[in-house]
This record gives structure tokens, C-alpha cells and sequence, in this order.
């Protein structure tokens, strides 16, 4: 069974650096992986922020960045905000199935 | 402005069936690959499947626990993705989104679905 990991929490300070990491039990993450990262807030739905590592949405953020670092995805947010206090999800591709990982509960303050 | 809404959630018992539906608008359904991902009460979020779009084959991948069970269509013709679900356990009680491929990145806002006796 495939299992990816997150981090289950992190605190950053607002305007400060973070960076979220998502591991895969079957080995290194690779672009192969197409990593993706979704950031949902209490009480709504998901929201799409990067897909196959690195690619933004119209709608992210500058300060939102994916990469892959040491064999895991990552998501560093550069110049952290109040509003990006949120759940952080990686999803990634195994095959033809896509998982996603626990989620990282991201506080700022 | 692109749009996925679905419909069909509910009170079901115990192995019963239900349908979802998401009506998509604002961008070309036909040549986009769709999902549906579930979310538990206050658990994180699960890949249920995937359809392909037509020219792709249409075909479809699943998640283990609902393999078998869950079958997601489409129908390019009303822009509509389904969800039909047999075979309902308690275990499947969860918030159900339809989404657009990766790259395209889009979420709608959720069914309730309630499994009960």
C-alpha cells in the first residue's frame, strides 16, 4: 500500500519562511510523481495551488513555490501571510492511481 | 468562469446506492480528464477515481476500497461527470469533490454523503 507523508504540522511566523515536505514509501519523489500541492481552509473546499512540481495556477501566489528536495516534493512559502494558515495537502501520482498525503496544518503566528 | 457543481449527496443506509453528478461549465469538458476525491468528517482528503476523457479512451482507475464498487461516467454531450455508488459501507460517509486534471486544477464544492442506518 502506498503511504505519502507530510509533515503534521508546522508554525511559521508571519513574513517568514516555510517549507512543507511530501514523502513516498515507495522511494525517492521524482517529477515522474507529478507533485501537486492543495491548500484547503476551515470550512471550504479544496484549492489547487501547484501541479507537476513546480507549475503555478493563474491563481497562486508569488510566494508559494514546489520543488523536489532530497527525494521528497516540497512547498516553500516565501514572505508568509496571516491568510495562508491552512491545511496543505501533496497528492501524488502512482501509476494509474493518485494519493494523497495526510496533510500539513500549517499555522501562522 | 469555470464552474463544477455537484448534486446527488444524501442520507443512505448501509449498503444502498446513490448517484453523484457534477455539471461543469466555463471550459471544455470534453477534453478534460476528471476525478472525484473524498473527504471524511474531519479526516484529509482521498482519491476515489478518474475517467479519461473520450479520445483517451475514456478509461477509468480507482482507489482499493471503493474498486469494484464505484463507478465514475461521463456524459460529454450535458458536460456532467458522475459518481454511481453501490454497495455503500459506513466508511464511506465523506464530503465527495469533483476535479479537473492537475494542470487545469479546479475544485467544486462538495456533496454530503451519509451513510446510516
Amino acid at each position: 500500500q502506498t503511504v505519502v507523508t507530510q509533515e503534521p504540522s508546522l508554525t511559521v511566523s508571519p513574513g517568514g519562511t516555510v517549507t512543507l515536505t511530501c514523502a513516498s514509501n515507495t522511494g525517492a519523489v521524482t517529477s515522474d510523481y507529478y507533485p501537486n500541492w492543495v491548500q484547503q481552509k476551515p470550512g471550504q473546499a479544496p484549492r489547487s495551488l501547484i501541479y507537476s512540481t513546480s507549475n503555478k495556477h493563474s491563481w497562486t501566489p508569488a510566494r508559494f513555490s514546489g520543488s523536489l528536495l532530497g527525494g521528497k516534493a516540497a512547498l516553500t512559502l516565501s514572505g508568509v501571510q496571516t491568510e495562508d494558515e491552512a491545511e496543505y495537502y501533496c497528492l501524488l501520482y502512482h501509476g494509474a492511481a493518485q494519493v494523497f498525503g495526510g496533510g500539513t496544518k500549517l499555522t501562522v503566528l | 468562469e469555470v464552474q463544477l457543481v455537484e448534486s446527488g449527496g444524501g442520507l443512505v443506509k448501509p449498503g444502498g446506492s446513490l448517484r453523484l453528478s457534477c455539471a461543469a461549465s466555463g471550459f471544455i469538458f470534453s477534453n478534460a480528464w476528471m476525478n472525484w476525491v473524498r473527504q471524511a468528517p474531519g479526516k484529509g482528503l482521498e482519491w476515489v477515481g478518474r475517467i479519461k476523457r473520450k479520445v483517451d479512451g475514456a478509461t477509468t482507475d480507482y482507489a482499493a476500497p471503493v474498486q469494484g464498487r464505484f463507478t465514475v461516467s461521463r456524459d460529454d454531450s450535458k458536460n456532467i461527470l458522475y459518481l454511481q455508488m453501490n454497495s455503500l459501507k459506513i466508511e464511506d460517509t465523506a464530503v465527495y469533490y469533483c476535479t479537473t486534471g492537475s494542470a487545469e486544477g479546479f475544485w467544486g464544492q462538495g456533496t454530503m454523503v451519509t451513510v446510516s442506518s
